[in-house]
């Protein structure tokens, strides 16, 4: 079982400062990391992906990747309100053995950020 | 617009009246899958399809079939459901060869099952 574990939260951050996401993996074939965010009751939407170790960056988000540590994480700068939701994180199942494709996702982190 | 539409949005049923939910996109996208979200378990593949004529299951497939006759289309039926397949499903699309690509995903279709 390819495993993604992700604190439930609710993360509570104050408007302006830097929210700090995380996640674990169980799989060292992993190859691809995906952050999704969600509102409630609606799909999921991508935020950004990463596949090499180190940071990337695009806009107030910044992913970074440890795949000796085996951990993904996503530092969302200047929170907004706006900002408040669910937030995912997700590996791709394809390149790890069993024959299995596609993503298997966390169960998410809600984000609060308050005004 | 590129999209991923699914029919209906919503739907309330009975116990064992069979149902099909639509999943259409118009990216030309080969890789299409469904997920399935519950409460504290997170987003779970139902099952997924590389291609046309070429699907596959995933995670969590007991009771549910699946359809590509069409590149565009990835119906997801639902022969006999029951209470425990009220959920909020989700149809995918990537634009790779493979689900581990970017996935879009459509706007959900929320299942009741009494």
């Amino acid at each position: 079982q390819k495993e993604v574990e992700q604190n439930s939260g609710p993360l509570s951050v104050p408007e302006g400062a830097i929210a700090s996401l995380n996640c674990t993996y169980s799989d060292r074939g992993s190859q691809s990391f995906f952050w999704y965010r969600q509102y409630s009751g609606k799909s999921p939407e991508l935020i950004m992906f990463i596949y090499s170790n180190g940071d990337k960056e695009d806009g107030r988000f910044t992913a970074q990747l440890n795949k000796a540590s085996q951990y993904v994480s996503l530092l969302i700068r200047d929170s907004q309100p706006s900002d408040s939701a669910t937030y995912l994180c997700a590996l791709d199942l394809s390149y790890s053995g069993g024959g299995a494709d596609g993503l298997t996702f966390g169960k998410g982190t809600h984000l609060i950020i308050q005004p | 617009e590129a999209q991923v539409t699914q029919n209906p949005r919503y739907l309330i049923t009975v116990t064992g009246k069979k149902l099909t939910v639509t999943c259409s996109q118009n990216m030309n996208h080969e890789y299409m899958s469904w997920y399935r979200q519950d409460p504290g378990l997170g987003l779970r593949q139902i099952y997924y399809s590389m291609n046309v004529e070429v699907t596959d299951k995933g995670d969590v497939p007991e009771g549910y079939k699946v359809s590509r006759k069409e590149k565009r289309n990835f119906p997801l039926i639902l022969e006999s459901p029951s209470p425990n397949q009220t959920s909020l499903y989700f149809c995918a699309s990537s634009d790779g060869t493979s689900g581990g690509d970017t996935q879009y995903f459509g706007p959900g279709t929320r299942l009741t099952v009494l």
